[in-house]
């Protein structure tokens, strides 16, 4: 298994700043993933953050808005820019980890932010 | 595009009662199937997961699972709940059999036990 902190666990930010994510594991991972959970709905994913590489976003999300950063194999940061009330949600970090083709997903506690 | 759908939003059942949640995907081709739950104030936990043989799999704290490929389903099920179990659980699938795919995840039910 992962266990994967994750700094701040929630925040209250004013509309057009911008707030940085930090999501630290205990072990070497190579897959790094971020979601958004926005109230009443489901997990969402916004990215895929691979050390050494650039992430890839899925549709719908774009680098100016969530710059992401990968240094090492067990560290990663989200950055929410520019924000709006719409962006107020709940952003996990996740990771794969146990190894071989049965690797499991593990999900970080999440960073509850709130934009006003 | 691939979807996954639990069918029950929120399910409400007295302690002891037996449960069954419904997840269905229309992805057609090999699935990793999960289910995830998280307790109030805690953070998501997989409560199981199944890659393939057995189609019956069994998880923590008495759940299990069955996948039906002819059914695109995989249910989750428990004989006999607790007041603990008051939860959201969300169902999840990757494709592929390398498993390198990405989690998309149902729209979570939850589920209220009452003591």
């Amino acid at each position: 298994s992962a266990v994967i902190s994750q700094k701040p666990s929630r925040d209250i930010c004013q509309r057009g700043t911008s707030l940085t994510i930090q999501c630290q594991v205990d072990s070497q991972v190579t897959m790094m993933f971020w979601y958004r959970q926005q109230p009443g709905q489901s997990l969402t994913l916004i990215a895929t953050a691979n050390q050494g590489s650039e992430a890839t976003y899925e549709s719908g999300f774009v680098i100016d808005k969530f710059p992401i950063s990968r240094p090492n194999l067990t560290f990663s940061t989200l950055t929410v820019s520019n924000m709006s009330p719409e962006d107020s949600s709940i952003y996990l970090c996740s990771v794969r980890a146990g190894g071989g083709p049965q690797e499991t997903q593990y999900f970080g506690p999440g960073t509850r932010l709130l934009v006003l | 595009a691939q979807s996954v759908s639990q069918h029950n939003h929120h399910v409400i059942l007295s302690e002891a009662a037996s449960l069954e949640l419904g997840c269905n995907y229309s992805y057609g081709g090999t699935v990793n199937l999960f289910w995830y739950v998280q307790y109030p104030g805690q953070h998501l936990q997989l409560l199981l997961k199944y890659f393939s043989g057995d189609p019956l799999v069994k998880g923590i704290k008495g759940f299990e699972a069955e996948f039906i490929k002819s059914k695109f389903s995989f249910n989750l099920r428990k004989p006999s709940v607790q007041w603990s179990d008051t939860a959201e659980y969300f169902c999840a699938v990757n494709k592929g059999s390398s498993n390198t795919g990405k989690l998309i995840f149902g729209q979570g039910t939850t589920l209220q036990v009452k003591p």
